[in-house]
């Protein structure tokens, strides 16, 4: 079955670092979103992309955060100045309309500790 | 903004007993997802409803879409040990390409 690959599984970094965390979708969806989720709570939405540009976004995903596919297969999220409040576990998903699965396909995750 | 909130919270049951987590949307949903998320894992897609009253079944899985659409349910029917995760709910308000809101989550715990 396809799969969404993130990587690094686990990030760990210094308070205002910049990092990039990189999700290699699944070669037929266009449609493409990133959730984080802090440990022990909810998946929470963070911003959607389609057709090389941001869709949609949460409150979460302000001037620190952006989305690119640079090389027209990888999706990043890079957040430019890391806060302790961003440690979190980051998800890619895809979602494809023409398949049979109508749902979100996530990727492992990559887990971010701000230090 | 559009909250999804999800009864109990926590559910521990013996092994072999059922289990019903229930999910409400402040706001009436195009669509209903469930996902599963093991320990230490992400989130696995269940299924989807999209009609009001909807039900569907998966082996011993049984979902609900609400006939307003702003309500659903998971039942699971005699309980193993392999059932043990959180299960999500998540509400799309229109499209199927558009951000879903997951809701707040059940973590069900199986002893055996």
């Amino acid at each position: 079955e396809p799969e969404v690959t993130q990587t690094p599984s686990h990030q760990v970094t210094q308070m205002g670092q910049e990092v990039i965390l990189r999700c290699v979708p699944i070669s037929n969806h266009l449609y493409f979103y990133w959730y984080r989720q802090i440990l022990g709570q909810k998946v929470e939405f963070l911003v959607s992309f389609y057709n090389n540009e941001i869709s949609e976004k949460s409150e979460i995903f302000d001037d620190q955060f952006s989305v690119e596919r640079p090389d027209g297969s990888n999706f990043t999220l890079k957040i430019r100045s890391t806060k302790l409040e961003d440690s979190a576990m980051y998800f890619c998903a895809t979602y494809s309309p023409t398949g049979t699965n109508y749902g979100y396909t996530f990727g492992s995750g990559t887990r971010l500790t701000v230090v | 903004g559009q909250q999804v909130m999800q009864i109990p919270q926590y559910q521990h049951v013996q092994e072999g007993e059922d289990f019903t987590t229930y999910c409400n949307s402040s706001t009436t949903l195009s669509n209903i997802q469930w996902y599963k998320q093991r320990p230490g894992g992400h989130p696995v897609f269940l299924i989807q409803l999209v009609k009001s009253g909807e039900v569907k079944k998966q082996k011993r899985l049984t979902f609900q879409f609400g006939e307003a659409k702003k309500n659903s349910s998971l039942h699971i029917t005699a309980t193993q040990t392999t059932d043990v995760g959180t299960y999500f709910c998540a509400g799309g308000p229109s499209g199927g390409y558009q951000k879903v809101t997951f809701g707040t989550g059940t973590k069900l715990q199986v002893i055996p």
